[in-house]
């Protein structure tokens, strides 16, 4: 299987512990993406890698949240002290840079349902 | 105000026949992509379809097409040929060129094939 893969698929946990997460993006791809996504709503943008660089965060990702690339390659997403609104789906993205930014094609993993309790 | 809308919750059409998911958006940049997902109930978001500012056809791929309107700044996806496996949440998304990388998304409609 050539696409994005991210484990684990469902992952239960209590409030305040801290969960990571990982996403392999598809192995050509230089360009990696998180996003979440809560239940009856449309993704929402967390943040973004360019190789290992994170080059854009959103203001959702609160001090809480963080995430690393650190070989330009698979990338993990943590969060620390978790809390009940956490409670979503995490979804990874790849794409080849190109210099048509407008033209590139995200391709999703099939995402990480995060639980807490 | 909502950068892509996605007025149709919910939706059904019965097998075989075609249907028209709506979607409008909103930017002031001149170069952007427009992109349709199928996100089944197993979650993972998949790629139907592209559409560039820029293109002068409207794109389609196998059953699908976008049915873009630029000037009332629309990109509708019309599925042909209706099909049980096609029952999925369908959401259209925009890149703007600076705006940025991210994927902006609508809140999505649920596609439901009668059979």
């Amino acid at each position: 299987d050539t696409g994005v893969s991210q484990n684990p698929r469902h992952k239960i946990t209590k409030r305040g512990q801290n969960v990571t997460f990982r996403c392999d993006p598809i192995s050509e791809h230089n360009r990696l993406y998180w996003y979440r996504q809560t239940l009856g709503q449309g993704p929402e943008f967390l943040t973004y890698f360019q190789n290992e660089a994170q080059l854009e965060k959103s203001r959702l990702l609160s001090d809480r949240f963080s995430a690393e690339r650190p070989k330009g390659s698979f990338s993990t997403l943590e969060i620390q002290r978790t809390e009940q609104g956490d409670s979503a789906m995490y979804l990874c993205a790849s794409s080849i840079g190109g210099r048509d930014r407008a033209r590139e094609t995200q391709y999703f993993g099939p995402g990480t349902r995060l639980l807490v309790l | 105000a909502q950068k892509i809308t996605q007025t149709q919750p919910g939706m059904f059409v019965q097998e075989k026949e075609a249907v028209t998911l709506d979607c409008t958006y909103d930017t002031s940049d001149p170069s952007y992509g427009l992109f349709w997902y199928k996100q089944p109930s197993s979650g993972e978001m998949i790629f139907l379809i592209y559409q560039g500012s820029y293109d002068q056809q409207n794109a389609t791929e196998g059953r699908y097409s976008l049915n873009f309107q630029k000037a009332r700044k629309s990109a509708n996806l019309v599925i042909s040929a209706s099909q049980l496996g096609d029952s999925a949440m369908y959401f259209c998304a925009m890149r703007e060129a600076n705006a940025g990388n991210m994927l902006t998304f609508g809140g999505g409609t649920r596609l439901m094939v009668k059979p």
